[in-house]
């Protein structure tokens, strides 16, 4: 059964900490996204990732940033953490076609307090 | 641009009935790709169903089934037979090549089915 797999499903950190959220996909997917869901905004991109090494900026990428050093892996990194990045994150990966959907991870809830 | 508009928050069906979901879309490339997915409570994404726009017929898988019409950009879903593990996040989502090969997503319809 393919997999994404987020390494937290629950997250709780101090305000000022580095945060590494991770995500590990057994699929030999191209793409990596990752998004935060927030109540009443719903999916928003933060970063992406096309390939090994590569990423790009999503619509929200203030305050975040992410390595791609292997295919399979794509960590979200919040620098110093502020209690406004309290949020569902999700991680996903796909194919590189138009014709293909996205597989998810389980998400991480994060709550920085 | 591309959007992706969920006209409903939240809908409720009674169980064993059928209900439809409504989305709409904007995109000026003619080929491209239209997906439902489902969120329940577990938080997990799954894929419902997928459509594209070039095939005519409409895509059903199971009790899922979507009303494609591609001159009004609308691609609903329908529900048929609903049952209590239905209650989710339903997302409506595009995927064409003009937003860099990326789904775009609606905001979401919370559906809640009720005994």
């Amino acid at each position: 059964d393919v997999k994404v797999t987020q390494s937290s499903r629950y997250l709780v950190k101090r305000t000022g900490e580095k945060v590494f959220l991770e995500c590990v996909q057994d699929m030999d997917h191209e793409n990596m996204f990752w998004y935060r869901q927030d109540p009443g905004l719903g999916l928003r991109l933060i970063y992406f990732s096309y390939d090994v090494k590569m990423k790009e900026k999503g619509d929200i990428p203030e305050g975040y940033s992410v390595s791609r050093e292997k295919k399979e892996r794509f960590s979200l990194i919040l620098e110093s953490a502020s209690t406004n990045q309290t949020s569902m994150y999700l991680c996903a990966s796909s194919l590189f076609g138009t014709e293909n959907g996205y597989t998810f991870g389980s998400g991480t809830r994060l709550t920085v307090v | 641009a591309q959007t992706v508009t969920q006209s409903q928050p939240e809908m409720s069906v009674q169980e064993a009935e059928t209900v439809t979901l409504s989305c709409t879309y904007d995109t000026s490339e003619n080929n491209y790709y239209l997906f439902w997915y489902k969120q329940p409570p577990s938080r997990q994404m799954i894929l419902v169903i997928r459509q594209e726009a070039y095939k005519q017929q409409n895509a059903t898988e199971n009790r899922f089934s979507v009303n494609f019409q591609k001159a009004a950009k609308s691609f609903s879903l329908k529900i048929s037979d609903s049952q209590l593990g239905d209650t989710a996040m339903y997302f409506c989502a595009l995927r064409t090549m003009e937003y860099g090969n990326k789904l775009v997503f609606g905001a979401g319809t919370i559906l809640r089915v009720k005994s």
